[in-house]
């Protein structure tokens, strides 16, 4: 079956160390995203990629960083900058430029807890 | 940013009708609204999008007003598993020319037995 996977689902992480959220897609799209959610909160857009090498900066960029050299693939690495990464991470992605609708498909999300 | 509004929370009965609103005042002639929830720990699903005709699918309806500055979502019969946090967004054109899709806080709908 065609969708996302991301992982891994819980990762435990001690200050200042850097980790990097797997997210893969099959779904042949060319669009892919990042979000972040905080209990209680809404999804808030950390990174995008309309195509394979590029992406853009979302609303809260700062403290990540991405790399898309696959087009399946869309990597997300949580710096030590990142003050405050305790979070659920989601991965997404749509067909891309061109498609009026662009229904956005999410993977499962990735629980990081900082120790 | 283009900027969806939602009531924080609604409650339903169980097997009854509901209707969750939404305004995009700021929408663009072009861009589709989109309808997503959330259960619990998990991912967003899509529920339903359109663009300006109103829309039925097996989840739900989506009814658009005619100068397409808000929309809503229907629920025919609600279940216990429609509990959720329903998410209404916009496509969101950058000055780069890519776009992004902006998530609002939703609406946390409790259904009651």
């Amino acid at each position: 079956d065609g969708g996302i996977t991301q992982s891994p689902k819980y990762l435990f992480r001690k200050e200042g160390q850097n980790v990097t959220l797997s997210c893969e897609q099959n779904l042949n799209h060319d669009a892919m995203y990042w979000y972040r959610q905080d209990p209680g909160q809404g999804l808030r857009l950390i990174y995008y990629s309309q195509i394979v090498n590029d992406f853009q900066k979302g609303d809260i960029a700062e403290g990540y960083s991405v790399s898309r050299e696959k087009k399946e693939s869309f990597p997300l690495t949580v710096t030590s900058a990142q003050k405050n990464p305790t979070a659920f991470y989601l991965c997404a992605s749509s067909i891309g430029a061109g498609a009026g609708a662009n229904v956005l498909t999410f993977g499962a999300g990735s629980r990081l807890t900082v120790l | 940013d283009a900027k969806t509004t939602q009531p924080n929370s609604m409650e339903s009965n169980e097997e009854e009708p509901v209707h969750l609103p939404c305004n995009h005042s700021t929408i663009s002639g072009t861009d589709y609204i989109h309808w997503y929830r959330q259960l619990p720990s998990q991912g967003p699903e899509y529920v339903i999008h359109g663009l300006t005709s109103n829309v039925n699918n097996r989840m739900a309806s989506l009814a658009i007003a005619e100068d397409r500055k808000s929309s809503t979502l229907i629920l025919h019969r609600a279940t216990l598993r429609d509990a959720a946090v329903y998410y209404c967004i916009l496509r969101d054109h950058t000055t780069s020319g890519t776009y992004k899709y902006i998530f609002g806080t939703g609406t946390r709908l409790k259904v009651l037995a």
